[in-house]
């Protein structure tokens, strides 16, 4: 099993640039999580998906944070324009079940937004 | 809403001495709670998991966790810290009503000294 897989794993742009991150969950899993992680804020979720549709998006941070799941294996995190203060480590997770089970996470994606 | 507190941000150990990360959680009902591992650079690894039954969970690399209603706790403990067990260590707590999603605590740095 690869385990839950991200790229890029670090990604450098600069302000005002498009940014996608990408997210290929565990094959069977049907709920997939992103995360953002920073000194001061800590691990914070963006938002969620469960069978591919968004349940719960009231993480993301501003309209210019969208995610899509267009199929179960796949998922973006864009940010469009990006500014400094996006600058974090981006992780995504899947889990297996309907209710509370226990989530894998990626290896996530450094992002730095100078 | 549950939450999560690690009252501790970091802590430091001698290698070879007993270990306890406290984490200490808000819910109404029986919570799912969940002890995640982080080593620099890498996503979260689950340690150990509480669903239900013996308060009293085994988990990989030695490390156990005992869950207390009474004290609202689940306490991570391992009887002799190796060096290779520095990182960050997050406790997560799921709740039936929100889904799938889990609240984590800000995490506790541990510091092993040789």
């Amino acid at each position: 099993d690869a385990g839950v897989i991200q790229s890029p794993r670090h990604e450098v742009t600069e302000m005002g640039q498009e940014v996608t991150l990408r997210c290929k969950p565990i094959s069977g899993h049907n709920s997939l999580f992103w995360y953002r992680q920073t000194m001061m804020r800590g691990l914070e979720l963006l938002i969620y998906f469960n069978n591919n549709v968004p349940i719960d998006d009231s993480g993301m941070p501003e309209d210019r944070f969208s995610a899509k799941m267009p199929n179960a294996s796949f998922s973006t995190l864009k940010i469009q324009p990006s500014e400094p203060r996006d600058s974090a480590v981006y992780f995504c997770a899947s889990s297996l079940g309907q209710g509370i089970s226990e989530q894998y996470f990626g290896p996530g994606t450094r992002l730095t937004v100078t | 809403a549950q939450s999560v507190t690690q009252p501790d941000i970091h802590i430091t150990v001698s290698e070879g001495a007993s270990l306890e990360l406290r984490c200490n959680y808000s819910y109404g009902a029986t919570p799912y709670l969940f002890w995640y591992v982080q080593s620099p650079g890498q996503g979260l690894q689950l340690l150990l998991k509480y669903f239900s039954g013996d308060t009293l969970v085994q988990g990989i690399k030695g490390f156990e966790a005992e869950f207390k209603r009474s004290q609202s706790s689940f306490n991570l403990r391992k009887p002799s810290v190796h060096w290779s067990d520095a990182a960050e260590y997050f406790c997560a707590v799921g709740a039936g009503h929100a889904g799938n999603m889990l609240t984590f605590g800000g995490g506790t740095r541990l510091m092993v000294k040789p």
